[in-house]
């Protein structure tokens, strides 16, 4: 069984610019969630998606965007970097169905500097 | 609106005494609560769930909804407990919250 992966592990962005964010699922898990955790903080959760459809969003403005694919891989997008956005990003994935289906096996995040 | 509150930052205790780690919540449906654990180096992971009842690694947790609470306890904690802690809410609408996590040292 493969865990969740994430990629890049580090990257580095000027403010304005866009970047896209990569993850891929845990194997038979259909759902995705999508956290940005800043320094000191929890996770605070962007968004979910469930069998490619967005199923839940956190306060996050549109400029933050996602995609789930057809194998359940996913992509984070932010558009007009801030200096804010700079974080750790955290993909997790979880069953969606069944007894377990909330359970959240996270990847190993994407750490995003926004100079 | 659903929030998700560890009132400690740092908790330190010795070897062998017992740990209580504290999480409130507020949800006016039925939410479904977790802890996560974060080792040095190592990536966030479930350490157990309310739904499940069960202890994992000689934690428990109980969900009281009188209190809003669910406080991760053990009775003898150990070294490798030292880690960060984080209490989650997860809802039916896709969307779920953490607290800003609490980090344990348990001293030799």
């Amino acid at each position: 069984e493969t865990g969740v992966t994430q990629s890049p592990t580090h990257l580095i962005k000027t403010r304005g610019q866009q970047v896209t964010l990569r993850c891929s699922s845990q194997s038979g898990h259909n759902t995705v969630s999508w956290y940005q955790q800043a320094l000191g903080q929890g996770p605070q959760f962007i968004f979910q998606y469930y069998r490619e459809e967005e199923n839940g969003r956190g306060n996050f403005p549109p400029r933050f965007s996602g995609l789930q694919f057809p194998n359940y891989s996913s992509e984070l997008n932010v558009n007009a970097l801030e200096l804010d956005d700079s974080a750790l990003y955290l993909c997790a994935s979880s069953p969606g169905d069944g007894p377990d289906q909330e359970t959240q096996y996270f990847g190993p995040g994407t750490r995003l500097l926004v100079l | 609106a659903q929030r998700v509150t560890q009132p400690e930052k740092l908790l330190s205790v010795f070897k062998g005494a017992p740990v209580e780690l504290k999480c409130n919540y507020s949800y006016s449906g039925s939410p479904e609560l977790f802890w996560y654990v974060q080792y040095s180096r190592q990536r966030l992971q479930l350490l157990l769930r309310h739904i499940s009842r069960e202890s994992i690694k000689g934690f428990t947790a109980d969900l009281n909804k009188g209190e809003t609470s669910f406080h991760l306890k053990k009775p003898f904690a150990q070294e490798e407990d030292s880690a960060m802690y984080y209490c989650a809410l997860a809802t039916n609408a896709g969307k779920s919250t953490f607290g800003d996590g609490t980090t344990l040292t348990v001293k030799p």
